[in-house]
């Protein structure tokens, strides 16, 4: 079975770190893309982060720019965001999405998801 | 307040036929594909159509997707209690680089 399985998140003050991380299964990581996705009540849904399957084409959200990194172990087959300098804006469910084959920026799958709650 | 406009809610009857919009622009929806997505309560997200009208496999006839323009529509023929869920529509946008979501609508059978 295709699966994602996200860990990591908690609940950090403005200004901590966090990584999160997303164990993949079922498939050929090695082989797609993968991005970070999150959701918020209040913002919806919100792309977060791409990266290429060998991690040669990254890219950002210009609200997390410069703030969080993407990687990926397709040795592990694995896939990391690491978050500096969080925010209250940052307050989110984080999802890994694998993408769709043949469908560039569409989402065919998706983990459970992560709580990542930042409070002062 | 999300790139793409959806209707907050829409409803139907068991065996109805419900539609739901998706309203963006130029950069996004009216020169990109548009995606849907099925989110039923306390879960992820799933793809439900995708490149405007196609369906992954497993996706029941009911869904179907259409796009016009800078609008683009989903509609579930043959409403069952099982698709009471949130919809989300989706697209890549030129001008922000990356893909954008439309705000979510909460279908409900009645």
């Amino acid at each position: 079975e295709e699966q994602l399985v996200e860990s990591g998140g908690g609940l950090v003050q403005p200004g901590e770190s966090l990584r999160l991380s997303c164990a993949a299964s079922g498939f050929p990581f090695s082989t797609y893309t993968m991005n970070w996705v999150r959701q918020t009540p209040g913002k919806g849904l919100e792309w977060v982060s791409y990266i290429g399957s060998s991690s040669t084409a990254i890219y950002y959200a210009d609200s997390v720019k410069g703030r969080f990194t993407v990687s990926r172990d397709n040795a592990k087959n694995s896939l990391f965001l690491q978050m500096n300098s969080l925010g209250a804006d940052d307050t989110a469910v984080y999802y890994c999405a694998r993408e769709h084959r043949g469908s560039f920026g569409s989402f065919g799958l998706w983990g459970q998801g992560t709580q990542v709650t930042v409070f002062s | 307040q999300s790139v793409l406009t959806q209707p907050p809610s829409a409803s139907g009857t068991p065996g109805q036929r419900v539609t739901i919009s998706c309203s963006g622009s130029s950069s996004n929806v009216g020169s990109n594909n548009v995606d849907w997505y099925q989110q039923l309560p306390g879960t992820a997200p799933k793809l439900l159509i995708y490149r405007n009208n196609q369906r992954p496999s497993g996706v029941p006839d009911r869904f179907s997707g259409s796009k016009s323009g800078t609008s683009a529509s989903l509609a579930i023929s043959g409403l069952q209690s099982e698709d009471e869920a949130d919809y989300y529509c989706a697209a890549w946008d030129d001008s922000l680089s990356g893909p954008v979501f439309g705000g979510g609508t909460k279908v409900t059978v009645l």
